[in-house]
């Protein structure tokens, strides 16, 4: 069975204070591992999209990193505005065309 | 602009009354799906579609049915809901398969009692 695990649950960080956000995959042949941005009361946006190990992806204060066996999402200097829960979520090549997605981080950044 | 939209967004019925939440997207993808978020368990997988006619189970499809007539539209029925159906509901629209960026709705909160 496909298994995403997000760790931490919740992260409180000062503005400007880096830190990463891990997400560990059991998937049987991964096709690609996604991360995802939730505000409250909204549906997931798209952040980015990793294929295989070693890739990275930037986009303003975040970059995405791939191992065989977990995915980071580094936060540089972050800002109150990237305030969410930070999802993962895996599209394997087992079982039904979907995604696995992890229970999230939920990621405060007090000014 | 591109979106993916459902209707409605909130929604409180009682057991057993049927109800279809609908779904539609202006993007001209192939793959929709249909997933529940419940606290604690994070997003599961409802249904998923890869072109018209083509439907088939995700990982939690008890007691949810689907139906994709047209390319832009995938609705969600329950026949019978019952409680444990009370949940966030996203339907999520990508160019094709699961492997591509998925564009989400902006939800529907369903309460059974």
């Amino acid at each position: 069975e496909d298994q995403v695990t997000q760790s931490p649950e919740a992260l409180r960080l000062q503005e400007g204070e880096s830190s990463s956000l891990n997400c560990s995959y059991t998937v049987s042949g991964l096709r690609g591992l996604f991360w995802y941005r939730q505000d409250p009361g909204k549906g997931p946006e798209f952040l980015f999209t990793l294929y295989s190990a070693g890739e990275e992806k930037e986009k303003e204060r975040l970059k995405a990193t791939l191992t065989k066996k977990e995915s980071f999402l580094h936060i540089t200097a972050p800002k109150p505005e990237d305030s969410a829960t930070y999802l993962c979520a895996a599209d394997s090549g087992g079982g039904a065309d979907g995604l696995t997605f992890g229970k999230g981080t939920h990621l405060i950044i007090q000014p | 602009e591109a979106q993916v939209t459902q209707n409605p967004r909130y929604l409180i019925t009682v057991t057993g009354k049927k109800l279809t939440v609908t779904c539609s997207q202006n993007m001209n993808h192939e793959y929709m799906s249909w997933y529940r978020q419940d606290p604690g368990l994070g997003l599961r997988q409802i249904y998923y579609s890869m072109n018209v006619e083509v439907t088939d189970k995700g990982d939690v499809p008890e007691g949810y049915k689907v139906s994709r007539k047209e390319k832009r539209n995938f609705p969600l029925i329950l026949e019978s809901p019952s409680p444990n159906q009370t949940s966030l509901y996203f339907c999520a629209s990508s160019l094709w398969g699961a492997s591509t960026e998925a564009f989400f709705g902006q939800g529907t909160r369903l309460t059974v009692v």
